[in-house]
Order: structure tokens, then C-alpha cells, then sequence
């Protein structure tokens, strides 16, 4: 069965603090997804990557293929990253890009 | 920046109505997806839908449900009589045509509830 699994499902941080979101895969993929869905539930895409690593801001983002991992770093982590995270992998490279399997989010929640 | 829009942001109907869900994905992109999320559930795909036809769908996406690119912007879920357990947020999303990661453009959502 395909699975995305990630960890922790729930992270309070203080403000400033580095942080770190873990997701794992059972099968082999093309690409994954790092999605933010806010409180009202909106969802934004941070990153797809396929290879390596990218970084947008004070986020990080790296991908692991062989060893069917992928992390999400945030740096001097501020109350507005408060916000459900989520990891996708693309399944099909060669078709549509949005058959996703969905990991189930981590919470994150940074106070002041 | 241009956006995914959707429209209702929140739909009531009865059990067995039929409901539309609408979706005007960003103008130069020609993938487009449907997902749902049940209330404290994860995200799940229904469908991807390119050229005018569906190119994947899950499991989850059976003859009760269709979609359709009626005209040039708009992109809509039809649910045939819906059921309780399709009360849900469906998310509508769109893509570039490039090769390579084409990351996913989101809507807002419409949560609908089903009575």
C-alpha cells in the first residue's frame, strides 16, 4: 500500500526556534510536495522537488530519493509559521503531477 | 499574483441533490485537479483532467462524481446525489504545462456540507 507517513503530527516551538518536519515514503516517486494549509484551511504550495535540495526564505527543503525520505527546515521559526504542514508524493512523473498520496500534516504551532 | 479561484466557499444541500462546485484555475495553466479533505482527515485526489479529458483518477472518484471545462475558465465538480459522507472541503488546483516540477496552484476550497 502506498503510504506518506510524517513526523511528528504535532510541534510546539518558541519563537525563534529551528524546526524540523520529517516524511517518509513506502514506495518510489518522481517528486514530493511541501504544502502549508493555514487555519481557515487555504492551501499553499512551498516546494516540489525531485532531488537535492531548495530554499525559499527561512525555509529548507530536502529530498533524499533512494532513502525515501524528504525534511522541511524552518529557520528562526516566528508565530505566523504557525500552520498545518503537509508532504505529497507525486506518483506518476509521466502524467499529471497532481496524483498525489497525502501524509496527514504536522501541526506546528510557534509561540511568542 | 494571479489565483485559483472557487466558488462557493461554503455549499449546504440535502442528501441526494446534485451539487456543482466551481473552480477558474489561472488562465495559462492546463492541468487541473480536484482533491478533498474530510473534516481532520488528510488531503485526497479525485481527479486530474487535461486536454478536455481525464488523464488519472483515485478510487475515490466513481460515477457519481464528473467534471467538466465547460467553457475557457471555468472548471467544475459535478457530485450526481450526494451522500453524508461526501461532506467535505474539495480543493481545486492547477498546474503549468512545463516539463520538470510544476508546482500546484491552490483554491480556497468549498466546504460542503451534506444534510
Amino acid at each position: 500500500k502506498n503510504e506518506v507517513e510524517q513526523s511528528p503530527q504535532n510541534l510546539t516551538a518558541q519563537e525563534g526556534e529551528f524546526i524540523t518536519i520529517n516524511c517518509s515514503y513506502s514506495v518510489g516517486i518522481s517528486a514530493l510536495h511541501w504544502l502549508q494549509q493555514h487555519p481557515g484551511g487555504g492551501i499553499v504550495s512551498l516546494f516540489m522537488l525531485s532531488s537535492g535540495k531548495k530554499k525559499h526564505g527561512r525555509l529548507i527543503a530536502t529530498i533524499n530519493i533512494q532513502e525515501k525520505h524528504s525534511s522541511l527546515h524552518i529557520t528562526a521559526s516566528h508565530p505566523r509559521d504557525s500552520a498545518v504542514y503537509i508532504c505529497a508524493a507525486v506518483l506518476n512523473y509521466g502524467g499529471s503531477q497532481g496524483n498525489l498520496i497525502f501524509g496527514k500534516g504536522t501541526k506546528l504551532s510557534v509561540k511568542p | 499574483e494571479p489565483e485559483v479561484t472557487q466558488t462557493p466557499s461554503h455549499q449546504v444541500t440535502q442528501m441526494g441533490q446534485e451539487v456543482i462546485l466551481r473552480c477558474v484555475p489561472i488562465s495559462n495553466h492546463l492541468y487541473f485537479y480536484w482533491y478533498r479533505q474530510i473534516l481532520g482527515q488528510k488531503v485526497e485526489f479525485l481527479v486530474s483532467f487535461y486536454n478536455n479529458e481525464i488523464s488519472e483518477k483515485s478510487e475515490i472518484f466513481d460515477d457519481q462524481f464528473s467534471v467538466e471545462r465547460p467553457d475557457g475558465s471555468n472548471f467544475t465538480l459535478k457530485i450526481r446525489s450526494t451522500k453524508l459522507e461526501d461532506s467535505a472541503m474539495y480543493f481545486c488546483a492547477s498546474s503549468r504545462p512545463t516539463g520538470g516540477n510544476s508546482p500546484l496552484h491552490f483554491g480556497n476550497g468549498t466546504r460542503l456540507t451534506v444534510t
